[in-house]
């Protein structure tokens, strides 16, 4: 089955760190550029990052520019998301998500819920 | 403040015929081809069309996309009760060197 699925999500203090990791099963990861997407709750979707096939291409969203790093492992199908210096405002369900052409986000994973509390 | 600007609300009745706009900028849509998505509550977003007017396979042919200069347009005929959801409108920005999706629209079937 094609598929995305996250982890790594939960709570954590401001200005705190965690490691979401996606792993992607059915299709030739390796071939894929990847994204992380976020929708803090009750809000709207945000981009917040891009990788290439071979890692060489990579993109942040301003807000997160700094902060967040991007990264993944084709030996393992899986994609990487390091964030840092959290704040209550990264509070949001993360999701993977392929992309098909450049960017199109074609297939996305379940998500994975960061909550940034006291 | 989404980049992409969208109403945020929509309503039709079934067998309707209902559009959603996205409005952009010349960095984004005037630019770059738009994607739009569908989400229903809880899940995650499903990618409806793609390159302004492009149907992934599966999607039904009652699903319509267009693009003219720095505006997109999604249409939805034959409104059916499971089409409520929120639908939003994504392209890249090519001075922002990145994606940018609009607030999106929730569209409520009456």
């Amino acid at each position: 089955e094609v598929q995305l699925v996250e982890s790594g999500g939960g709570l954590v203090l401001p200005g705190g760190s965690l490691r979401l990791a996606c792993e992607a099963s059915g299709f030739s990861f390796n071939t894929y550029s990847m994204n992380w997407v976020r929708q803090a709750p009750g809000q709207g979707l945000e981009w917040v990052s891009f990788i290439g096939s071979g890692s060489t291409t990579i993109y942040y969203a301003d807000s997160v520019k700094g902060r967040f790093t991007i990264s993944r492992d084709n030996a393992k199908n899986s994609l990487f998301l390091q964030l840092n210096s959290l704040r209550a405002e990264d509070t949001a369900v993360y999701y993977c998500a392929r992309s098909r052409g450049f960017w199109t986000a074609d297939l996305w994973g379940q998500g994975t819920l960061v909550t940034v509390s006291s | 403040q989404s980049v992409l600007t969208q109403a945020p609300s929509a309503s039709g009745t079934p067998g309707q015929r209902v559009t959603i706009s996205c409005s952009g900028s010349s960095s984004s849509i005037g630019s770059n081809a738009v994607n739009w998505y569908q989400q229903f509550p809880g899940t995650a977003p499903k990618l409806l069309i793609y390159n302004n007017s492009q149907r992934p396979s599966g999607v039904p042919g009652r699903f319509s996309g267009s693009k003219s200069g720095t505006s997109a347009s999604l249409a939805i005929s034959g409104l059916q009760s499971e089409d409520e959801a929120i639908y939003y409108c994504a392209a890249w920005d090519d001075s922002l060197f990145g994606v940018v999706f609009g607030g999106g629209t929730k569209l409520t079937v009456l």
